[in-house]
């Protein structure tokens, strides 16, 4: 399969712990976008990367939230200190910049629950 | 506030007729429209998409349609199938593969 893929699927932790989640976008493709989805929402933009460049992060995106994407292949991101209102699924995109207008090809998703 | 709108949080539709699933957008610096189906514990799915220079993209049983005077465009499924029941997401970006700004969605149920 070569489409977008994160890791992990799942991950329950307490208030207050550190978490970190990988997304590997499609292997030609040169933009990775995070976004975020609550219950009843549609995806919101966290932060994107041209490469390993990160070009925007959202105002949703809290000093607690860091992403990287080290050699402009897989990327990370950290929650720092979780707090209950992170609970949410955290979703990766990927997409290839040639101009105009693109589609974005998302992964399954890591759902994040913070007791 | 929502730059992106879907009205109608739900549709029901019976199997063979068409779902027609609408959205409302206000900033019109977007330029790209496209559509998203999803299931529940997956990723969006990528559907179909269509560019302010157009007015109409068709790909099988899927038509978008833009009407940008109106800042509107709905997405037409013809004939609908039970497997099409899922949530889906209008987004819109201002091209050049920049982050998408998505609706709330909407449930599509074809009943058989």
């Amino acid at each position: 399969d070569t489409g977008v893929s994160q890791d992990p699927r799942h991950k329950i932790t307490k208030r207050g712990q550190n978490v970190t989640f990988r997304c590997d976008p499609i292997s030609e493709h040169n933009r990775l976008y995070w976004y975020r989805q609550t219950l009843g929402q549609g995806p919101e933009f966290l932060t994107y990367f041209q490469n390993e460049a990160q070009l925007e992060k959202s105002r949703l995106l809290s000093d607690r939230f860091s992403a990287e994407r080290p050699k402009g292949s897989f990327s990370t991101l950290e929650i720092q200190r979780t707090e209950q209102g992170d609970s949410a699924m955290y979703l990766c995109a990927s997409s290839s910049y040639i101009g105009g207008g693109s589609e974005q090809f998302f992964g399954p998703g890591t759902r994040l629950t913070v007791l | 506030d929502q730059q992106v709108k879907q009205n109608s949080p739900s549709l029901s539709v019976q199997e063979g007729r068409i779902s027609i699933l609408n959205c409302d957008y206000t900033n019109s610096m977007f330029d790209y429209f496209l559509w998203y189906k999803k299931y529940p514990a997956e990723g969006p799915t990528f559907l179909i998409s269509i560019s302010s220079i157009k007015d109409k993209n068709e790909d099988g049983r899927f038509t978008v349609f833009l009407n940008k005077s109106a800042k509107h465009l709905s997405l037409h499924i013809v004939p609908s199938q039970p497997g099409d029941s899922a949530v889906y997401f209008c987004a819109a970006s201002k091209g050049g593969n920049t982050p998408l700004v998505f609706g709330k969605g909407t449930r599509l149920s074809v009943i058989a």
